[in-house]
């Protein structure tokens, strides 16, 4: 069965540092997210994109943050100058069409020292 | 906005009993959605139910919605020490719309 991978499963960085998580979503699907989770805390969207372009943000996607698609597969979210409240689990998510299942990846775990 | 939030925070319960754990959301949604989260893992999406609908079978799983008091329950039958997990709500409001999570339910299966 198809899934959403993600790499590297664990990062972990100094403050200040510039961090690019992967993901590859599931083949034929359109719609792409990130999420994050702080530990103990709710997933919290971050940003969707679509059609090459973002979708929605969230508060929390702010100009330290963005996302790519630099080819047919794969889906990246950069962190330009992390911070320490960035240390999280990032999810990436994707779905055939909008409004439908969203399927995660397993998560990368970031930990910014 | 919307906002699945679950009841339980917590839940244990002895292997074979049912359990049951519920969502209430604030805002008119497309589609409610189910996961489950193992400590520290990925979410693994167990089922979706939409707005128009009323009832939802999976396995060992039962999703109900009620639009009207703009809630919906889990319920896992026969229950096994694999259910040990966080289960979540999440709310979406169609199209490319995100979806919203609860703070989840921690069910525990004693032995």
């Amino acid at each position: 069965e198809p899934e959403v991978t993600q790499t590297p499963s664990h990062q972990v960085t100094q403050m200040g540092q510039e961090v690019i998580l992967r993901c590859v979503p599931i083949s034929n699907h359109l719609y792409f997210y990130w999420y994050r989770q702080i530990l103990g805390q709710k997933v919290e969207f971050l940003v969707s994109f679509y059609n090459n372009e973002i979708s929605e943000k969230s508060e929390i996607f702010d100009d330290q943050f963005s996302v790519e698609r630099p080819d047919g597969s794969n889906f990246t979210l950069k962190i330009r100058s992390t911070k320490l409240e960035d240390s999280a689990m990032y999810f990436c998510a994707s779905s055939p069409t909008g409004g439908e299942t969203q399927y995660f990846g397993p998560g990368t775990r970031l930990l910014v020292l | 906005s919307q906002q699945g939030e679950e009841d339980p925070q917590a839940l244990s319960i002895q292997e074979g009993e049912n359990a049951t754990m519920n969502c209430s959301y604030k805002t008119s949604i497309n589609n409610l959605q189910w996961y489950r989260q193992n400590s520290g893992r990925g979410l693994v999406h167990l089922i979706l139910i939409r707005s128009n609908e009323r009832e939802k079978h999976s396995g060992r799983l039962r999703v109900t919605l009620d639009t009207s008091k703009k809630s919906s329950s889990l319920l896992i039958t026969a229950s096994r020490a694999a259910d040990t997990a966080s289960y979540f709500c999440a709310t979406d409001g169609g199209r490319d719309d995100k979806i919203i999570f609860g703070k989840g339910t921690r069910l525990h299966i004693l032995p």
